[in-house]
């Protein structure tokens, strides 16, 4: 079936960029996600991307999409503490046999840093 | 708009026992999802709903496992009988026909099944 690859761990700084990065192997996916994932709660989506974008921004979000390597990223400027959680990659397309179900990637934990 | 409501939001009980799940959708979204989270297995998409009718339940574990909708603002998953495997986070989650394929996350449900 089709893949989604994010590193487990990531740590930084307050005040530093964060990078979460994915890849992923369906070819048709027209849509990914980011969600985010606090203790306790559930998946909020962030932001997504439509697949005929390289690059979407919004606030202190940016998320690039090289869709000839598979990679989506996503880059959270000046980290707070409050960022910290767990973030997943998703994407949907029609591979997934249905355009609404996502598949989605193992999460990144992100911990930011005093 | 409340969101995706999902009850109870923690359960414990013991092995044997029967457990629902309940999940309320937000209004006018057509598709409903119910997902599981281990720390093991991450995500899982169990089953899937278009307008009250089951699309996909390749995902549902064992013939234990059962999820109903018999409307468009209600829906049940079952487990009968529980097992400890069966601890987990489930969500319910629920998309509308608009942009993005959006899929919105309730805040889970946590069952530990003794």
């Amino acid at each position: 079936g089709e893949d989604v690859e994010q590193s487990l761990f990531l740590s930084v700084r307050e005040g530093d960029s964060s990078v979460i990065n994915c890849t992923y192997t369906d070819s048709s996916s027209t849509y990914l996600y980011w969600y985010k994932q606090e203790p306790g709660a559930g998946l909020q989506l962030l932001t997504y991307i439509f697949s005929n974008m390289d690059m979407k921004q919004d606030q202190r979000l940016t998320v690039l999409l090289n869709k000839k390597d598979k990679h989506l990223s996503l880059r959270i400027a000046d980290t707070q503490t409050g960022d910290s959680a767990i973030y997943f990659c998703a994407e949907s397309g029609e591979s997934s046999g249905s355009a609404r179900q996502l598949t989605f990637g193992s999460g990144t934990q992100l911990t930011v840093l005093p | 708009d409340a969101g995706v409501i999902q009850s109870p939001r923690h359960e414990v009980t013991e092995m044997g026992q029967e457990v629902t799940l309940r999940c309320k959708p937000i209004s006018g979204h057509d598709y409903l999802f119910w997902y599981r989270q281990t720390m093991m297995r991450g995500l899982e998409l169990l089953i899937y709903f278009n307008n009250n009718v089951p699309i996909d339940d390749s995902g549902m574990p064992e013939d234990r496992f059962s999820a109903k909708m018999p409307n468009a603002s209600f829906s049940t998953l079952k487990i009968q009988p529980s097992e400890p495997r069966d601890s987990a986070v489930y969500f319910c989650a629920s998309s509308f026909p608009g942009s993005g394929n959006t899929i919105y996350f309730g805040e889970g449900s946590w069952l530990t099944v003794v």
